[in-house]
C-alpha cells in the first residue's frame, strides 16, 4: 500500500521569498503524485501531477514540483510566495489502475508581509 | 459549470441521531469518494464508488454507510453518530476514462455530533 509522509507540520515564509514544500512517498513501482491546496473554508483544488516522463512539473499559481526516484521525493515549490498562498498543502499518492489516493497530514503555510 | 456539491455545508447533530450527508457531480463521472479531515491526519478514505452498485470500503469505514444507485449522487450516511465522527467531510469524483486520474472535490461539510 502506498503511503505519503510531509514532514513539515508549518511554515512561515516571508511574501516574496520562496517556498518549498517536502513530500515524500513509499510505493514500490512510478506512483502518480499530487499536490492540492486548501485555503481556508475551501475545498481542495489540484495544483500539479505527475505520471510520467518530464520530472519536472508545471503547475498552476506559478507552482512546480519535482520528482526525484532515488530520493522517493515529489517536493513542491515556488520562487515568490504572495499571501493568497497562505494555505494548507497536501501531497498524495496513487497507484496506476487504482483510484485510491493516500495524502500526507498536509502542511500549513503562513505567509507574513 | 463542472462541480462537485455537498449538503449541507454544516451540520451540528446530536449522537444517535441518524443523519446523511448529499453529493452530487454533474460531470459524468463514474468514480466517487468520501473522505474525512482531520487535524494532523489529512484526507482519510471513508468508501468510494466505482460505478453505480459498485461500492467498496475505503480506509475508515466503520460507523458510515453509502449507496449509489445514480451515477450523479453518492450520499454518506451516519446512521447512529458518535462524537469521534465530528469532522470536516469531503466529497470526490473522477472519470475512469480520463488519464488523468484527477479528482474534483466538494466544498466539504463540517459535521459536529455532541
Amino acid at each position: 500500500a502506498q503511503s505519503v509522509t510531509q514532514p513539515d507540520i508549518h511554515i512561515t515564509v516571508s511574501e516574496g521569498a520562496s517556498l518549498e514544500l517536502r513530500c515524500n512517498y513509499s510505493y514500490g513501482a512510478t506512483p502518480y503524485l499530487f499536490w492540492y491546496v486548501q485555503s481556508p473554508g475551501q475545498g481542495l483544488q489540484l495544483l500539479l501531477k505527475y505520471f510520467s516522463g518530464d520530472t519536472l512539473v508545471q503547475g498552476i499559481k506559478g507552482f512546480e514540483a519535482e520528482f526525484k526516484r532515488s530520493q522517493s521525493s515529489f517536493n513542491l515549490r515556488k520562487p515568490s510566495v504572495h499571501w493568497s498562498d497562505a494555505a494548507e498543502y497536501f501531497c498524495a499518492v496513487g497507484a496506476p489502475n487504482d483510484y485510491k489516493l493516500s495524502f500526507g497530514a498536509g502542511t500549513t503555510v503562513t505567509v507574513r508581509a | 459549470e463542472a462541480q462537485v456539491t455537498q449538503n449541507p455545508r454544516y451540520l451540528i447533530t446530536v449522537t444517535g441521531k441518524k443523519l446523511t450527508v448529499t453529493c452530487s457531480q454533474n460531470m459524468n463521472h463514474e468514480y466517487m469518494s468520501w473522505y474525512r479531515q482531520d487535524p494532523g491526519l489529512g484526507l482519510r478514505q471513508i468508501y468510494y464508488s466505482m460505478n453505480v452498485e459498485v461500492t467498496d470500503k475505503g480506509d475508515v469505514p466503520e460507523g458510515y454507510k453509502v449507496s449509489r444507485k445514480e451515477k450523479r449522487n453518492f450520499p454518506l450516511i451516519l446512521e447512529s453518530p458518535s462524537p469521534n465522527q465530528t469532522s470536516l467531510y469531503f466529497c470526490a469524483s473522477s472519470s475512469r476514462t480520463a488519464p488523468s486520474y484527477e479528482q474534483y472535490f466538494g466544498p466539504g461539510t463540517r459535521l459536529t455530533v455532541t
